[in-house]
């Protein structure tokens, strides 16, 4: 079966730096790859996905992930954050089944 | 276009007793998926149903149960609550047939006491 590792619990970042949110996957298997975000209280809106073609995904609210086979990664990065990305960061994978493993998360918390 | 709506948004229940939780999928879905999302972890998969049928399900016991109606919406059921059981509780819909990323509701709270 399918699994996801987010390697950061929590990732401290002051305003206008760049992030990186690292998450690894296993599968024996093809695999699709989302992340997704969570603010206080809602449930998860899609920032991005890889289902195939481009290695390098773009997404919402200035947001790119990069998927990376060989060392069975799925970064999420963003060269300048915003206040207003402080949330949890949820990176899944699937195999097609619409059956997604989540992993743990990762607190952002953007500092002024 | 209404998304995935989910209802009621609290509740408070007892050891010992049974909740349902109720799911409407986004316009045009046909396949719900529920989730457990315990506080500081990520969703766990409960199960999945289309045509109104279980087809796939997570680690998850017997007491947890579902429904999916005719019109696509959906109910989750738990007997027999544990303290254990308190998460948040959330709904996703999605196309069956060609792939396409998970929808989600904002969940409905569920606290034990």
């Amino acid at each position: 079966a399918q699994s996801v590792t987010q390697l950061d619990s929590q990732v401290p970042v002051f305003e206008e730096a760049p992030v990186e949110l690292r998450c690894n996957y296993s599968s024996s298997v093809s695999v699709y790859l989302f992340w997704y975000v969570q603010y206080p209280n809602q449930g998860l809106q899609l920032l991005l996905k890889y289902l195939s073609g481009s290695t390098l995904v773009k997404g919402i609210n200035g947001f790119e992930a990069e998927f990376n086979k060989s060392q069975t990664s799925f970064h999420l990065r963003k060269p300048s954050v915003h206040i207003s990305d402080t949330a949890e960061y949820f990176c899944a994978v699937s195999v097609g089944n619409n059956d997604m493993r989540f992993g743990a998360g990762t607190r952002l918390t953007v500092k002024p | 276009d209404a998304g995935v709506t989910q209802s009621p948004t609290h509740l408070i229940k007892t050891r010992g007793q049974q909740v349902t939780l109720r799911c409407s999928p986004k316009s045009g879905h046909d396949t719900v998926s529920w989730y457990q999302q315990a506080l500081g972890q990520g969703p766990q998969f409960i199960f999945q149903y289309y045509e109104e049928e279980e087809r796939q399900r997570g680690n998850f016991p017997d007491r947890f149960s579902g429904h999916q109606f005719p019109n696509y919406s959906s109910e989750l059921n738990v007997n027999a609550l544990l303290l254990g059981d308190s998460a948040l509780y959330l709904c996703a819909s999605s196309q069956r047939g060609s792939f396409q990323p998970q929808h989600f509701g904002d969940g409905t709270r569920l606290s034990i006491l």
